[in-house]
């Protein structure tokens, strides 16, 4: 079972539009962190978000982190072709420090 | 500042060989994490490392896996008498404390 689940799984889009990605789970969480991962490379940090109900912006990307640090979600506006990739949550498991737990990830296509 | 760097970034063996992984973590960093990364499947952590100490292996396989950190020179991540179910991409991280993690471009193992 997944500590933290993502969806949608899959999101197509076109230029121009927007989306929401989710990251959900039952634990609480001290750090939730987004990456974007494009094929053949690694995982690229995108945001590390530690405070409930924190919103942190980065151009075009929106994230907010749950008020009781169980969730959080990755808005992106106007999306562009370049957002295209694999977005994944993840976080260090409750009672653990070091390792991180990623969720599945939201494969992200943005059409022109 | 260089990024994290993994070498080799594609690497052939032969059931029954062994493979060697190299991570050299960023600048600064002492923390160094590997990851495995299945077809069609997440991240999943395998071990924490800081200088010559493993701080956290729960998620290395029991048999023919192993993991160091020097004092001088990269992480290495062995694999003995590799099979084919230990193709899959291995990444590895590194952090200056036990926080947000960078990772690097991963290597591709491919066993045949």
């Amino acid at each position: 079972t997944q500590l933290l689940e993502q969806s949608p799984q899959f999101l197509s889009i076109q230029e121009g539009e927007n989306l929401t990605v989710y990251c959900n789970s039952s634990s609480v969480f001290s750090s939730l962190q987004w990456y974007r991962q494009e094929p053949g490379e690694g995982p690229v940090l995108l945001v590390t978000v530690v405070t409930g109900g924190e919103v942190k912006k980065l151009k075009r990307l929106t994230f907010q982190f749950g008020d009781a640090r169980k969730d959080s979600s990755l808005h992106i506006t106007a999306a562009q072709p370049g957002d295209t990739g694999l977005y994944l949550c993840a976080g260090p498991p409750p009672g653990s420090w070091g390792k991180l737990q990623f969720g599945a990830g939201t494969q992200v296509v943005v059409t022109p | 500042n260089a990024g994290v760097m993994q070498n080799p970034r594609h690497l052939v063996r032969r059931r029954g060989q062994e493979a060697r992984l190299r991570c050299s973590p960023m600048k600064g960093h002492s923390h160094v994490y590997w990851y495995r990364q299945l077809p069609e499947e997440g991240l999943k952590f395998m071990v924490y490392l800081q200088k010559e100490n493993i701080i956290d292996e729960s998620g290395m396989p029991k048999e023919r896996f192993s993991a160091e950190f020097p004092k001088e020179g990269p992480s290495i991540l062995r694999i003995q008498q590799v099979v084919r179910g230990d193709s899959a991409a291995y990444f590895c991280a590194s952090s200056p404390s036990s926080d947000t993690q960078y990772f690097g471009p991963g290597t591709r193992l491919t066993v045949l």
